[in-house]
């Protein structure tokens, strides 16, 4: 089957850094998506990786590794605004977007 | 520039019954997807249109039905409501059916009673 895995729950504090990583076994990789999503609201893109290594975009980053089934995403400087479920989604062989069941990550001040 | 709009916002409707839910994609693109979204899960593919075809459909039943109209938008249809398809309904619109950046509409909630 299809698998992607995430950690249910993290919390962080304001200011620090915090790595929500994300495993993945699908039939076939054609890229990773990072997604961020408020309660209550719709997904709203935060980076995309297809090719191994780091992808940096302002205080959020985006890391992948194809051999280990392996991507992180790294947010800096924590904002109380940061706090949302953070949803990793796989392209797979049939171009379908496998998505992860997201990780809900609390800022606390 | 209008980003993906979805009709209704909510829905409440009993076992039996049947849906339509609404969505117009942002502009200039012409794939939609549509996603179910259960409380604290991550979204399932549904299904994608593409050139008024239904190009990929993931793991649901024919009671999942959809359309797309020369517009582009879409529609997504749930015959025989059953309690479980109480969830959140997203559509996503995105440049070509081969995924790049998808952007979400709001949502339609259903709930089943």
């Amino acid at each position: 089957g299809q698998n992607i895995d995430q950690p249910t729950e993290m919390t962080a504090t304001e200011g620090a850094i915090v790595q929500i990583n994300c495993t993945y076994q699908t039939s076939g990789f054609n890229g990773l998506f990072w997604y961020q999503q408020h309660a209550g609201e719709a997904p709203t893109f935060l980076s995309y990786n297809v090719l191994d290594g780091l992808e940096e975009k302002g205080r959020f980053s985006s890391f992948l590794s194809r051999s280990k089934g392996y991507s992180y995403l790294l947010l800096k400087e924590l904002q109380m605004k940061d706090s949302a479920s953070y949803l990793c989604a796989v392209i797979n062989s049939n171009y379908q977007l496998i998505w992860g069941a997201g990780t809900k990550l609390i800022i606390k001040p | 520039d209008a980003g993906v709009t979805q009709s209704p916002t909510h829905l409440i409707k009993t076992r039996g019954q049947q849906v339509t839910l609404r969505c117009s994609p942002k502009s200039g693109h012409d794939t939609v997807s549509w996603y179910q979204q259960a409380l604290g899960q991550g979204p399932q593919f549904i299904f994608q249109y593409y050139e008024e075809e239904e190009r990929q459909r993931g793991n649901f039943p024919d009671r999942f039905s959809g359309h797309q109209f020369p517009n582009y938008s879409s529609e997504l249809n749930v015959n025989a409501l059953l309690l479980g398809d109480s969830a959140l309904y997203l559509c996503a619109s995105s440049l070509t059916p081969v995924y790049n950046e998808q952007f979400f509409g709001p949502g339609t909630r259903l709930t089943v009673l």
